[in-house]
């Protein structure tokens, strides 16, 4: 079964742009979640999509937001980019909500 | 609140055994995981603990204690391919989301 992917790998944008990432979860699995990952602040969890639906967010501002598509695809969102919003963006997919996840590679997305 | 404990870094050396700790104080608790992160790459799952007690699976094997908020992961019979960052995260049993803690660098020296 191919893994978790995500794209685009690598990003650069500038203050005040906007970002569109995306993420192909693993074959049967239903729930997607994402994470933010710095050196200062570690994993952070993102939010959560099972069934085209988000069940849970965590705690970032409005400008970051998702969707998830009927074939489980998921696309995150990030507008109006400030400096701080440079990281490693991860994606993970589980069967469902109480499985474990497994990660996709990242974006690592670089604003200037 | 959330809050999750580990070691920053620590050293060890190829062939001997390591334990990383991990403390948790969560509101709620649905299982504690570990997980592999070398550098660059994405995290992978190591091992899995919802009830107290040890599970092994080869060199890798992790604790739990639930009543102590703490967790361990042993690693034996280090390799250099060893060296990466071990990640804690409990997953809450409300929004199932994962905490994760700051994660713990180790470092196999030959």
């Amino acid at each position: 079964k191919a893994g978790v992917t995500q794209t685009p790998r690598y990003l650069i944008k500038t203050r005040g742009q906007q970002v569109t990432l995306s993420c192909s979860p693993i074959s049967g699995h239903r729930s997607v979640s994402w994470y933010q990952q710095t050196p200062g602040q570690g994993l952070q969890f993102l939010f959560e999509y099972f069934s085209e639906t988000q069940r849970n967010k965590g705690n970032f501002p409005g400008r970051f937001s998702g969707r998830q598509f009927s074939n489980s695809r998921s696309e995150m969102n990030v507008s109006t980019l400030e400096l701080g919003d440079s990281a490693l963006y991860l994606c993970a997919s589980s069967p469902d909500r109480t499985d474990t996840q497994y990660f996709g590679p990242g974006t690592r997305l670089t604003v200037l | 609140g959330q809050n999750i404990d580990q070691p920053t870094e620590m050293t060890a050396t190829e062939g001997a055994i390591v334990q990383i700790n991990c403390t948790y104080q969560t509101s709620g608790f649905n299982g504690l995981f570990w997980y592999q992160q070398h550098a660059g790459e994405a995290p992978t799952f190591l091992s899995y603990n919802v009830l107290d007690g040890l599970e092994e699976k080869g060199r890798f094997s992790s604790f739990l204690s639930r009543s102590k908020g703490y967790s361990y992961l042993l690693l034996k019979e280090l390799q250099m391919k060893d060296s990466a960052s071990y990640l804690c995260a409990v997953r809450s049993p409300y929004g199932q989301n994962f905490v994760f803690g700051p994660g713990t660098r180790l470092s196999v020296l030959p």
